[in-house]
C-alpha cells in the first residue's frame, strides 16, 4: 500500500508556463483534496472531489483547475503560472462516513517555484 | 485573521522534557478538532481527534485536551524525543464539513 503518492515531487517554471501535478491514491478512498502551503499560514483547500465524476472549489481556486481521472487520481493544473503560485502542495483522499469523523491522508507533497 | 491560532509559533526543548502546544479556533458550529503531525518535507499525519463531548485523549506520550466552552486545545507532549522535531498542525472542522487549518507550531528537540 502506497497511500497516497504526487508527482513530481519539485518542479520550477518560469510565469507563464503550465503544468499538471499529479496525485494517486491506492486505499479506495472516494474524496480527494488539493491543498497549498504556504510558510505561516495554514493548510488551503483549492478544490476537492468528494466522489469521482465530481469536483468543487475550494478557499483558494483561482488559477487551478482539476481533474478526478479516476476513484484513484485527481490531478491539479496550473494553467499559467504565476510567482504567487510558488507553495508545497498536497494531496490529501479520505473516505467520510455519516456520524464519524474521517480521517485525511496526505501524499508527501511537491515544492513549486514560479519565477 | 485566522479562524485556528496556534502558539508558540516554534519551540525549542531538550530531550526527555514536557511540552505542551496551545490552540485557540473561533471555528463555528463546532464538529471536531484533530492534531497533526508535519515532518519536515513530508505531509500532515493525523495524531488524535476530538469531537464535542470529548475532554482528553491520548496516543502514546501525545495527549490532547479540548474545552469546547473557551475553544481551546492543547497538545501536550511526554518526555519529548529528537524524533518529536516536527510542525504540529491543529485543524477544526466545522459542522457543515468545512475545514480551517492553523498555521503550526514548529516543535524542536535537542539532545
Amino acid at each position: 500500500n502506497a497511500g497516497v503518492t504526487q508527482t513530481p515531487k519539485f518542479q520550477v517554471l518560469k510565469t507563464g508556463q503550465s503544468m499538471t501535478l499529479q496525485c494517486a491514491q491506492d486505499m479506495n478512498h472516494n474524496s480527494m483534496y488539493w491543498y497549498r502551503q504556504d510558510p505561516g499560514m495554514g493548510l488551503r483547500l483549492i478544490y476537492y472531489s468528494a466522489s469521482e465524476g465530481t469536483t468543487d472549489k475550494g478557499e483558494v481556486p483561482n488559477g487551478y483547475n482539476v481533474s478526478r481521472l479516476n476513484k484513484r487520481e485527481f490531478s491539479l493544473r496550473l494553467e499559467s503560472a504565476a510567482p504567487s503560485q510558488t507553495s508545497v502542495y498536497f494531496c490529501a483522499s479520505t473516505s467520510p462516513i455519516a456520524g464519524v469523523p474521517d480521517t485525511q491522508y496526505f501524499g508527501p507533497g511537491t515544492r513549486l517555484t514560479v519565477l | 485573521k485566522n479562524q485556528v491560532e496556534q502558539s508558540p509559533q516554534s519551540l525549542i526543548i531538550l530531550e526527555g522534557k514536557n511540552c505542551t502546544l496551545q490552540c485557540n479556533y473561533t471555528v463555528s458550529p463546532f464538529s471536531n478538532l484533530r492534531w497533526y503531525k508535519q515532518d519536515t518535507g513530508r505531509g500532515p499525519v493525523s495524531l488524535t481527534i476530538m469531537t464535542f463531548s470529548e475532554n482528553t485523549k491520548s496516543n502514546g506520550r501525545y495527549t490532547a485536551t479540548l474545552d469546547a466552552d473557551t475553544k481551546q486545545s492543547s497538545l501536550h507532549i511526554t518526555a519529548s524525543q529528537l524524533s518529536d522535531s516536527a510542525s504540529y498542525i491543529c485543524v477544526v472542522r466545522n459542522r457543515n464539513n468545512d475545514m480551517r487549518f492553523g498555521a503550526g507550531t514548529r516543535l524542536t528537540v535537542k539532545p
